[in-house]
């Protein structure tokens, strides 16, 4: 079945500093990713969508251009946390379709990278 | 917009049969999901309805009404293991991108 990769897995950063978060679909092409954060004990919010070779869709109240987003290939997608805040501290998952289809249309998941900003 | 509500939280006994509820407000949707997430973990796909009713895979089984706006998660012969966070989602009509929405989630503690 569809794999998608997510590195890091953890990531513990300072205050202002940047870090960079990849998704990558090892077996099938993504034109279209996506990325969520989770808070502890809630469920997975959407933040962008990730389109291949054109600017990501931001979700109502994202920062733009705190959570960079590029997918410069049909396998990768990365998620830039610019000027990291302790309350950027989350768990990011990222998502890619496998138009090759499933009983759920095909959704993956990433195994999420948890951001501790000190 | 799109909104799925679940309990928050769920409580059975080892061997017991538990149902967790996904009631939601939408303007329209291909199909009602279910994801599993354990603690620290990525949700892993349970089980999906595209049409009304019963469907079964396993020891999980999943229900769709969309005239009742409702759906549910069966769990049977529950086990130690399946304690964990459960979330319905929908892939709603329209748009280019088919992003796919998650309900509130359900904290489910199985207990000996």
């Amino acid at each position: 079945g569809a794999v998608v990769s997510q590195h890091p897995s953890r990531v513990i950063c300072k205050s202002g500093t940047s870090v960079k978060i990849e998704c990558r679909s090892l077996d099938f092409q993504a034109t279209t990713m996506f990325w969520y954060r989770q808070f502890p004990k809630q469920s997975l919010m959407l933040m962008a969508t990730s389109n291949e070779g054109s600017k990501a869709t931001y979700e109502q109240g994202v920062e733009k251009d705190k959570f960079l987003i590029n997918h410069a290939s049909l396998t990768l997608s990365t998620l830039t946390v610019t000027s990291a805040h302790p309350e950027d501290s989350s768990f990011y998952i990222c998502s890619a379709r496998d138009h090759r289809g499933g009983g759920n249309y095909g959704y993956t998941f990433g195994s999420g990278t948890r951001l501790t900003v000190v | 917009g799109q909104s799925l509500e679940q309990p928050s939280e769920v409580t059975a006994v080892e061997g017991a049969i538990v149902q967790i509820n996904c009631t939601y407000q939408t303007s329209g949707f291909y199909g009602l999901s279910w994801y599993q997430q354990h603690d620290g973990g990525a949700p892993t796909f349970l089980s999906y309805n595209a049409l009304d009713g019963l469907e079964e895979t396993g020891r999980f089984s999943s229900f769709l009404s969309r005239s009742d706006s409702y759906g549910y998660l069966l769990l049977q012969e529950l086990q130690m293991k399946d304690s964990a966070s459960y979330f319905c989602a929908v892939l709603p009509y329209g748009g280019a991108t088919n992003k796919l929405i998650f309900g509130t989630g359900t904290l489910l503690a199985v207990q000996p």
